[in-house]
């Protein structure tokens, strides 16, 4: 089925681990992004790209890093993980830099202790 | 300072009532306003709005913009259990590169 995979839907880390969540499209959507979203805070903007070989920071960049070597795949690596970084992460894609028609994938819920 | 705000934070009604959740915004270089809905899963999307006035409308939900006020509404009538989510209003400033979402309104509709 079309859309947004990503993967693990769950993980558990501890403290100073690295890890990646994976994210994949096949609705060749030039535009990805990764969220996370926490109670009470809403769904903040770590990083996206506007196309192969471009990423840029969100609102929250910091302990994370990306990288777009396909149109498809958007992977998210924490480098060093926290406790604050425990959190739902979700990645969304889009034809639009707008946001019309964004996407979201299913969701992974990182725990870091 | 919060550039999304949503009222009101939760809502309980019943069957066949009408809603009204409310977002006001703020930001220098507004491009488009979006509403999400969000079960317990990923935000599905709703609407974009870019212009003031126009409302754009699916079933049983509408939603309009004003430009000049900063704020918009999302309309639910006739609501079903059904519709019981989250409902997220997002703004894309400047290039449309940045997305900022509002904490939601969680709306809760009884039998």
């Amino acid at each position: 089925n079309a859309g947004v995979t990503q993967t693990p839907k769950f993980q558990v880390l501890k403290t100073g681990q690295s890890m990646t969540l994976q994210c994949a499209q096949d609705m060749n959507h030039e535009y990805m992004s990764w969220y996370r979203q926490d109670p009470g805070m809403g769904l903040r903007l770590i990083h996206y790209s506007v196309g192969a070989g471009i990423t840029d920071q969100g609102e929250v960049p910091n302990g994370y890093n990306v990288s777009r070597s396909t149109t498809e795949d958007f992977p998210l690596r924490l480098l060093s993980a926290a406790p604050s970084q425990t959190s739902v992460y979700f990645c969304a894609s889009s034809y639009f830099r707008g946001g019309g028609g964004y996407t979201f994938g299913s969701g992974t819920r990182l725990t870091v202790v | 300072e919060d550039k999304v705000v949503q009222s009101p934070l939760s809502l309980v009604v019943h069957e066949g009532d009408t809603v009204t959740l409310n977002c006001s915004y703020e930001v220098t270089n507004f491009r488009s306003l979006l509403w999400y809905k969000q079960e317990k899963k990923a935000p599905t999307f709703l609407f974009m709005l870019t212009s003031s006035g126009i409302e754009k409308k699916s079933g049983r939900l509408s939603s309009i913009l004003d430009k000049k006020e900063l704020f918009s509404i999302l309309n639910i009538t006739a609501t079903q259990t059904g519709d019981s989510a989250v409902y997220l209003c997002a703004i894309a400033e400047g290039t449309g590169n940045q997305f900022y979402f509002g904490t939601g309104t969680s709306l809760t509709v009884i039998p």
